[in-house]
């Protein structure tokens, strides 16, 4: 079986500065990855995912993810935050020939000071 | 091009009734999963199903709870006789097609309250 790990439930950062939000997998097969944003009393949005390819993810909203196969990590990061950024993030992952159900992490509270 | 819809947002019931949650599946969608989210937890998913299907019921509680999605109209999922540990948010999503590289499109969930 699958599962995900979100170390950090929540992350603190000033509006302007990078952040990482941090996600690691273990899985012993092949594994297509993703990551949502939840806003307050929403659903979740695609941010970006990974297939296959190019290790680098570019997605909406200024977000990058890298999956490292070695590090069994796919970490989301963002060069400078906004105040709109605040928001639930979830690293979810399925495996690749073996259903479409998603495994999510516990999520990290990105919250965007001033 | 309307999303995936759930209604009602808000549930409040009662030790003992039924819930009924409804989802429409955005449209050319045939694939719906139901999703729980616990308070200070992360989405666990239930079920998946396609039209008339049950396709996997793997992470639904095996009492109580049931689901479907007929051939006509949203999928249902239902909670007999509810307790104060069924309280939570309840997520459908969609997807064109199978395939685990599929994006699933997320509606805006059901927060059910049981008092």
């Amino acid at each position: 079986a699958q599962s995900v790990t979100q170390l950090d439930s929540q992350v603190p950062v000033f509006e302007e500065a990078p952040v990482e939000l941090r996600c690691n997998y273990s899985s012993s097969v092949s594994v297509y990855l993703f990551w949502y944003v939840q806003y307050p009393n929403q659903g979740l949005q695609l941010l970006l995912k990974y297939l296959s390819g190019s290790t680098l993810v570019k997605g909406i909203n200024g977000f990058e993810a890298e999956f490292n196969k070695s590090q069994t990590s796919f970490h989301l990061r963002k060069p400078s935050v906004h105040i709109s950024d605040t928001a639930e993030y979830f690293c979810a992952v399925s495996v690749a020939g073996g259903g479409n159900k998603l495994t999510f992490g516990t999520g990290t509270q990105l919250k965007v000071e001033l | 091009n309307a999303g995936v819809m759930q209604n009602p947002r808000h549930l409040v019931r009662r030790r003992g009734q039924e819930a009924r949650l409804r989802c429409s599946p955005m449209k050319g969608h045939s694939h719906v999963y139901w999703y729980r989210q616990l308070p200070e937890e992360g989405l666990k998913f239930m079920v998946y199903l396609q039209k008339e299907n049950i396709i996997d019921e793997s992470g639904m509680p095996k009492e109580r709870f049931s689901a479907e999605f007929p051939k006509e109209g949203p999928s249902i999922l239902r909670i007999q006789q509810v307790v104060r540990g069924d309280s939570a948010a309840y997520f459908c999503a969609s997807s064109p097609s199978e395939g685990g590289w599929e994006t699933q499109y997320f509606g805006p969930g059901t927060r059910l309250l049981v008092l």
